[in-house]
């Protein structure tokens, strides 16, 4: 079974600073996908960031990326020149690749990030 | 990426009723999930909604406190039954590809 573990369940900064998200995994999976979700207080879970455990390079959007370890199965967020906005919970998660279809997702516990002006 | 509709978006209930949750995709997908977050938690399976069978269900989750339909390729319904207090949650559907899934708003259910 997989696990997904995020030690850090708050962390607070100020605006414009950068900030590193923590999230290690388990799995004896070859073939996975990891992500980044934002769930502001509105509870929309949105999609941050993808990484496909086959892809050596650490994915990246606009002021968010990643720092993928694979052999260590570790997968934080770097989310760069932090904005009010920013201000949510957010869940790492782990799917395992099948060409049928999505699979399901198990998720960290989450961080709850406060940026503050 | 796909666009998921819920409905309702929230809800209060009494003990003992049931309510059914709506999940809607703009696109066809092979899978469906539905997800419960209790208040300050991160999110949990409840089940995988499988087009034409019967729903998978996750340890700790029985088809008749959570029946689940998924009638076609675009459409699935969740029903929260007998609710007791401790059903008070938001739940969530969520749809995707072998490479990403998204989820829908959440239906935040109050039961008294």
């Amino acid at each position: 079974a997989q696990t997904v573990t995020q030690s850090q369940p708050e962390m607070s900064v100020q605006e414009a600073e950068t900030v590193t998200l923590s999230c290690t995994y388990d799995t004896s999976e070859n073939n996975y996908y990891l992500f980044w979700y934002k769930q502001p207080p509105s509870r929309q879970m949105i999609l941050v960031i993808r990484q496909e455990a086959y892809k050596q390079q650490n994915a990246t959007e606009n002021r968010f990326s990643v720092n993928f370890q694979k052999a260590a199965k570790s997968f934080s967020l770097k989310i760069s020149d932090s904005q009010l906005g920013d201000t949510a919970m957010y869940f790492c998660a782990f799917m395992k690749h099948r060409n049928q279809g999505a699979q399901k997702l198990v998720f960290g516990q989450g961080t709850r990030l406060t940026i503050n002006p | 990426s796909a666009v998921i509709s819920q409905k309702p978006s929230r809800d209060i209930c009494q003990r003992g009723t049931s309510l059914t949750i709506q999940c809607q995709v703009d696109s066809q997908v092979t899978m469906m999930f539905w997800y419960r977050q209790q208040p300050g938690q991160s999110l949990t399976l409840i089940a995988t909604a499988n087009q034409g069978s019967e729903a998978t269900y996750e340890s700790g989750f029985v088809i008749d406190k959570f029946p689940i339909s998924r009638p076609n390729l675009t459409f699935s319904t969740l029903t929260v039954s007998n609710m007791s207090p401790e059903d008070s949650s938001i739940y969530l559907c969520s749809a995707g590809s072998p490479d990403t899934q998204y989820f829908g708003p959440g239906t935040r259910l109050t039961v008294l």
